[in-house]
């Protein structure tokens, strides 16, 4: 059973376009919600999080958006440059954010055209 | 700190040996995770541990993985034996238990082929 779906799979955008990445969860235990970053040959990385008290969390051109009634939340990229062409994956965890393991989306591939 | 260290990077094996993969987590730490990543399944826990203390390991596939963590600053993550469809790239972190949340930290990957 997934309990983070991701989408879309691969996502294509223009220099200076806005890049948006959706995510679901199933599981309403979960309390952390957190995005990562991943460059090919190297491990993911964490770019941004939030936790559902909050509806919005915004860090430089990344925003990550959080629906709690619907379970869902996104990551949008603002000015997107090529250099934000990466694999994005969202996960969440519960437990009050203790260190349990991170559940993970399954990824988006994402490609900034000059 | 150098981060998470994995070893070896990549790993080539014939199907039936054994396959030994390596992390060192950041100093202070006091948990480990093991991740396998494939195109198929995307990033899956394994199995992790809280202060060298196996916590969850319903994640590990087979009885043909298992792991260990002697001390703080080592695990292993072993295959034995190893079969094609295990190849993928094997991922450590660690992580440090925060208030506002965990950020968990990845070594740079194991990728590890069976043929």
């Amino acid at each position: 059973q997934q309990q983070v779906k991701q989408s879309p799979q691969s996502l294509i955008v223009q220099k200076g376009g806005i890049s948006i990445i959706n995510c679901a969860y199933e599981n309403t235990a979960f309390d952390y919600f957190p995005w990562y970053q991943q460059f090919p040959g190297k491990g993911p990385a964490l770019l941004i999080a939030i936790r559902p008290d909050v509806s919005e969390k915004k860090e430089g051109r990344f925003t990550i958006s959080f629906n709690k009634s619907a379970k869902q939340f996104s990551l949008h990229i603002m000015d997107s440059q090529p250099g934000d062409s990466a694999t994005y994956f969202c996960a969440a965890s519960n437990r009050g954010g203790g260190a349990d393991g991170l559940t993970f989306g399954k990824g988006t591939h994402l490609i900034i055209q000059p | 700190d150098a981060g998470v260290i994995q070893s070896p990077r990549h790993e080539v094996t014939e199907m039936g040996q054994e396959v030994t993969l390596r992390c060192k987590p950041i100093s202070g730490h006091d948990y480990l995770f093991w991740y396998r990543q494939t195109m198929m399944r995307g990033l899956e826990l394994l199995i992790y541990f809280n202060n060298n203390v196996p916590i969850d390991d319903s994640g590990m596939p087979e009885d043909r993985f298992s792991a260990k963590m002697p001390n703080a600053s080592f695990s292993t993550l072993k295959i034995q034996p190893s079969e094609p469809r295990d190849s993928a790239v094997y991922f450590c972190a660690s992580s440090l238990v925060a208030v506002l949340g965990t950020e968990a930290f990845f070594g740079q990957g194991t990728r590890l082929t069976v043929v």
